[in-house]
């Protein structure tokens, strides 16, 4: 089944800094990625998804780029604040009846 | 709108004792599902309905039966609880057609087993 890998597991930027964070699957079958952010103590809510016939999706300050050659794709925040402190968490799926399956999360801080 | 709903928010059990976890969603969602969160662990699926009638075993579902009552209700049942199920369980559902998209997650339960 999908194994789905997420690096790093923590990150400490400095607040305007850019943040990445990394994940790599398994399933060549795979076409649906999404990003999760989940503030303490809060459910995890989607901020960002992309689909396997797009390579890039932006949504101002949030960025998600797919390489379905490497299998991997990368979150890409922009002029980091507090606020984006939290947990974010990467899935991979192949279909619509299929579970997510979720990596094991980055804990970023954000210092001001 | 409410969106998924779970009840209790927090319970705490002595060893052995049982309790059943409820989801309901009001967004005509085929698809639920129930994870287990642990510090580090991230979110590992125990099980799941792809739809209404249907539940299947995900990553870690030994201790845990499920209930798909109708298209809105999921619930997750301990019979006998053990202290490694002490974590925060989220129900999540999604619509759960051919074409995957967004799962929604209720607001977690946090279940401590002592």
């Amino acid at each position: 089944g999908e194994n789905v890998e997420q690096h790093p597991s923590t990150l400490s930027v400095q607040e305007g800094d850019s943040a990445v964070i990394k994940c790599t699957y398994s399933d060549s079958a795979s076409n649906y990625f999404p990003w999760y952010k989940q503030e303490l103590g809060k459910r995890p809510q989607l901020i960002i998804d992309i689909r396997s016939n797009v390579g890039e999706k932006k949504d101002q300050r949030i960025a998600v780029t797919l390489n379905k050659t490497a299998k991997h794709f990368s979150l890409h925040i922009t002029e980091t604040q507090p606020e984006d402190s939290a947990v974010y968490f990467c899935a991979a799926s192949t279909s619509g009846n299929t579970p997510l399956v979720f990596g094991k999360g980055t804990r970023l801080s954000v210092i001001a | 709108n409410a969106g998924v709903t779970q009840t209790p928010k927090f319970q705490v059990l002595k060893t052995g004792q049982s309790m059943t976890l409820q989801c309901a969603q009001d967004m005509n969602h085929n698809s639920m599902y129930w994870y287990r969160q642990d510090p580090g662990m991230g979110l590992r699926l125990i099980y799941y309905s792809a739809s209404e009638g249907t539940t299947d075993k995900g990553e870690v579902p030994n201790g845990y039966n499920v209930s798909r009552l109708n298209k809105r209700e999921f619930s997750l049942r301990l019979e006998s609880a053990a202290p490694s199920q002490t974590s925060v369980y989220f129900c999540a559902s999604s619509e759960g057609t051919s074409a995957v998209g967004e799962q929604f997650f209720g607001p977690g339960t946090r279940l401590t087993v002592l």
